[in-house]
């Protein structure tokens, strides 16, 4: 059970898009459409983005999108703000009832 | 507002055992798949095991499996992991979260476990 590959960072300014991808394998990422995304702020629980790839929870705006191809999933951040800047980790369905995490990406507004 | 919060974290000695706890409010407890997952200081999110609606599926993540058990108490909108044979890589914030398809849609606030002598 290997943690799916995250950037460990990623940047971008203010008003700009950033996209953050996650690889995993034909066992999990390729194998499911259950991939998640999550924003924590230090000291503070994670926060659900987007779940089964590219659907939204109620009250995430739609600046947050999800997409998969093959292997890799990626999130991308437009329109970034200030309050972006956190660290972000995707996860999946890795079959037999288990889930993965990714290494998590910390993003930076410059 | 959806409410879940840990307790029972402290300090435990190699070897020893905590019994976490997850209190639910705020929805229908017994409807919702639960995991737990766990965050070693300055580290990344690690996936700990899932209990399904009525407790009778579990899974457990390899590097726990054997030594902790996961349980609920849907009566008492709770969620349990039991730990024994702690080791000094078992130190972490603990969360418990809710299930949805696979997204994890609420957690706690954590609850943090040091295993130490």
């Amino acid at each position: 059970q290997s943690a799916l590959t995250q950037p460990p960072s990623a940047s971008g300014s203010p008003g700009q898009s950033v996209t953050i991808s996650c690889t995993g394998t034909s066992s999990d990422v390729g194998a499911y459409d259950f991939v998640s995304w999550y924003r924590q702020h230090p000291g503070k629980a994670p926060k659900l983005l987007i779940y089964e790839v590219n659907k939204r929870p109620s009250g995430v705006p739609d600046r947050f999108s999800g997409s998969k191809s093959g292997n890799t999933a990626s999130l991308t951040v437009s329109g970034l703000q200030a309050d972006d800047e956190a660290d972000y980790y995707c996860s999946s369905y890795a079959g037999s009832n288990k889930m993965l995490f990714g290494g998590g990406t910390k993003l930076t507004v410059l | 507002e959806v409410q879940l919060v840990e307790s029972g974290g402290g300090l435990a000695q190699p070897g020893g055992s905590l019994r976490l706890s997850c209190a639910a409010s705020e929805f229908t407890f017994s409807s919702y798949t639960m995991h737990w997952g766990r965050q070693a200081p300055g580290k990344g999110l690690v996936w700990v095991s899932r209990i399904n609606k009525d407790g009778r599926t579990r899974s457990y993540a390899d590097s726990v499996k054997g030594r902790f058990t996961i349980s609920r108490d849907n009566a008492k909108n709770t969620v349990y992991l039991q730990m024994d044979s702690l080791r000094a890589e078992d130190t972490a914030v603990y969360y418990c979260a809710r299930s949805y398809e696979w997204g994890l849609d609420y957690w706690g606030q954590g609850t943090v476990v040091t295993v130490s002598a």
